[in-house]
């Protein structure tokens, strides 16, 4: 079956640690994103890309960073830069570079980080 | 700035009570708006799109509207499987990034 994967479901930091969140899909699609969701807040945008070996910030990039050595792979590593880091990830792709298409986002099922 | 409000933010419907979920938006040229539906712990899972002023599209007992200026999605008849939480997004002419609504909170009781 075609889809995202996010690993792990549930993952913990602890203080001055770095921790990176996996996303694997196989749907080939070009783009893929990460975005951040917090209790009763909308989903904010903190990576994404476009093309393989090429990435941009969103809007809450500071303390993140990412990688797309391949089109099927986008890792997310919080940094301990990020000093809020409770959250629920989510990423996700779609089909084209949606600068160019108008595509609809396909999310993987997420991972809850928290910190010890 | 592209804004994207969603309201109410919580809405409780017995069993068979219909209702609209709203989501107005501001940006300066649409290019799409989108409709996604998230259970608890889970990923956004895709519903409609609609690209202009007058687009209606259904899917069971859900209707998705469009306006130039807001979204309805209107629930017929719902069902306690039909409790998650209704998201909005909004894509400009000229972007190609998604601004996200904060949802609306839908539980439907038997």
């Amino acid at each position: 079956d075609g889809g995202i994967t996010q690993s792990p479901k549930y993952l913990f930091r602890k203080e001055g640690q770095n921790v990176t969140l996996s996303c694997e899909q196989n749907l080939n699609h070009d783009a893929m994103y990460w975005y951040r969701q917090d209790p009763g807040q909308g989903l904010r945008l903190i990576y994404y890309s476009q093309i393989v070996n090429d990435f941009q910030k969103g809007d809450i990039a500071e303390g993140y960073s990412v990688s797309r050595e391949k089109k099927e792979s986008f890792p997310l590593t919080v940094t301990s830069a990020q000093k809020n880091p409770t959250a629920f990830y989510l990423c996700a792709s779609s089909r084209g570079q949606t600068i160019l298409t108008n595509e609809k986002l396909f999310f993987g099922s997420g991972t809850q980080l928290s910190v010890l | 700035e592209d804004q994207v409000t969603q309201s109410p933010e919580a809405l409780r419907l017995q069993e068979g009570e219909s209702s609209s979920l709203n989501c107005s938006y501001t940006v300066s040229g649409l290019r799409g708006l989108f409709w996604y539906r998230q259970d608890p712990g889970k990923g956004p899972e895709f519903l409609f799109t609609l690209y202009s002023a007058g687009e209606e599209k259904e899917k069971e007992r859900l209707k998705a509207t469009l306006t130039k200026k807001e979204s309805f999605l209107h629930i017929t008849a719902p069902k306690p499987e039909d409790s998650a939480t209704y998201l909005c997004a909004v894509r400009e002419t000229s972007g190609s990034r998604l601004t996200f609504g904060e949802g609306t909170q839908l539980t439907v009781n038997p």
